[in-house]
């Protein structure tokens, strides 16, 4: 079964500053990754995913991931961070192959930016 | 705006009792998911509809039961009450129910069990 590990729980971080965001999965012949972000008091919305192509996503608010396939990482970066980036990000793994559709989410990470 | 409709947003209730959380997905997505977020269990995937058919099942408890309607619309199910079954139910939707989709989360439904 697929699985995923956000290595950081909470990231803070001062405004203006790069950040990275870490995920691990576990491997398989090949998967989809996503990136969905939580405000507070709001339900999830996808900032990115890859399916197959460039290993380079680019999302929407300035976020990009890059697949590394022999790493099996799917970390999420932002060169300059705003105050209303502020929010939980989760990491989320599906598998292609399967009848049904199971998409697993990391446990999720609160990034803080700091004015 | 998701498109994803959750009804009710806050329910508190007692323990043993049950109550019914209700979904309506996005104009024309076929498939909806059910999720349950809780502190200590994170986002758990609990089921997934896809056109009135179960799809697939992750951790959800016999407890809980779901289904899809013809409209397409969905409950969820939770019976005789733990305080552990507080959290935040999200119902989910996308197009095709396949893995590459987009899956568009609705606001979420706040159980409280007393």
């Amino acid at each position: 079964a697929q699985s995923v590990t956000q290595l950081d729980s909470q990231v803070p971080v001062f405004e203006e500053a790069p950040v990275e965001l870490r995920c691990n999965y576990s491997s398989s012949v090949s998967v989809y990754l996503f990136w969905y972000v939580q405000y507070p008091n709001q339900g999830l919305q996808l900032l990115l995913k890859y399916l197959s192509g460039s290993t380079l996503v680019k999302g929407i608010n300035g976020f990009e991931a890059e697949f590394n396939k022999s790493q099996t990482s799917f970390h999420l970066r932002k060169p300059s961070v705003h105050i209303s980036d502020t929010a939980e990000y989760f990491c989320a793994v599906s598998d292609p192959n399967t009848g049904g559709f199971k998409t697993i989410f990391g446990a999720g990470t609160r990034l803080f930016v700091k004015a | 705006d998701s498109g994803v409709t959750q009804t009710p947003k806050h329910l508190i209730t007692a323990t043993g009792q049950r109550v019914t959380l209700r979904c309506s997905p996005r104009s024309g997505d076929l498939s909806v998911y059910w999720y349950q977020q809780s502190l200590d269990q994170g986002l758990q995937f609990l089921i997934h509809y896809y056109n009135g058919e179960e799809r697939a099942k992750g951790n959800i408890l016999e407890r809980f039961s779901a289904q899809q309607f013809p409209d397409l619309h969905s409950e969820l199910n939770l019976s005789s009450l733990e305080l552990g079954d507080s959290a935040l139910y999200f119902c989910a939707s996308s197009d095709r129910g396949s893995g590459g989709d987009t899956i568009y989360f609705g606001e979420g439904s706040w159980l409280t069990v007393v």
